[in-house]
């Protein structure tokens, strides 16, 4: 099981780039990397997912390395309502048994200033 | 697209009385389940999952239980709610697509007094 760990906090200012990166050293072959983000008494939601090199949508990038072990989420130009919880997942979605692994680390609390 | 409904919003409760949370889950056939438990300032953390009918797993022992009688009805329940159950609780669900994704319910809160 892939343990995952990231910043406790981060802050930032209104239009800003933030990149919070999240490490994963036992990351498997199998394993894809899960971004959600949380606010206050809400579930947590999809923002992004990759498994390697770079994903781009049109809310955030995803950068991994070659060698997996880390990522970074990347919010481009971040608002005041991109203040949330960030959360790194790391899991196998193929296997029968990936629902032993979507576990969730403690996440980053992105606070953004005006 | 999937939609999971999970209620009630919000639950007060006396400690020693039984609790039962319903999610039902919309526009998927054979979903995993999940039930997640997040106390105050705290993250997830992952309480029961489902791959199919009558199929559970348990990740953290405790005095909760859950059940899937039905392909997209996942129940979590107790016999006697402990101070310590307070929390947030999230039904969550799995696409069966390649990529899979979480889809969060809006939350149960529940205050065990």
């Amino acid at each position: 099981l892939a343990k995952t760990t990231q910043p406790i906090s981060m802050d930032s200012y209104e239009g800003q780039e933030v990149n919070i990166t999240c490490s994963h050293n036992n990351i498997a072959t199998n394993d894809y990397i899960t971004w959600y983000q949380q606010f206050p008494s809400q579930g947590p939601r999809f923002i992004i997912q990759g498994y390697k090199t770079k994903v781009t949508n049109e809310v955030a990038s995803l950068f991994i390395p070659a060698d997996r072990k880390s990522s970074t989420l990347s919010l481009p130009r971040v608002s005041l309502s991109d203040t949330a919880v960030y959360y790194c997942l790391v899991g196998d979605p193929i296997s029968s048994g990936s629902a032993r692994q979507l576990t969730f680390g403690s996440g980053t609390q992105l606070t953004v200033l005006p | 697209s999937q939609t999971i409904h999970q209620w009630p919003a919000t639950l007060v409760q006396p400690v020693g009385s039984p609790l039962s949370l319903e999610c039902t889950v919309e526009g998927t056939s054979n979903p995993n389940l999940y039930w997640y438990r997040q106390a105050a300032g705290r993250g997830l953390q992952l309480l029961f999952y489902s791959v199919g009918i009558g199929q559970i797993s348990s990740e953290v022992p405790q005095n909760l239980s859950a059940s899937r009688p039905q392909d997209r009805q996942f129940i979590l329940s107790s016999k006697k709610l402990l101070l310590s159950d307070s929390g947030f609780y999230l039904c969550a669900t799995a696409s069966d697509s390649y990529n899979e994704k979480l889809f969060f319910g809006s939350g149960t809160q529940l205050s065990v007094l």
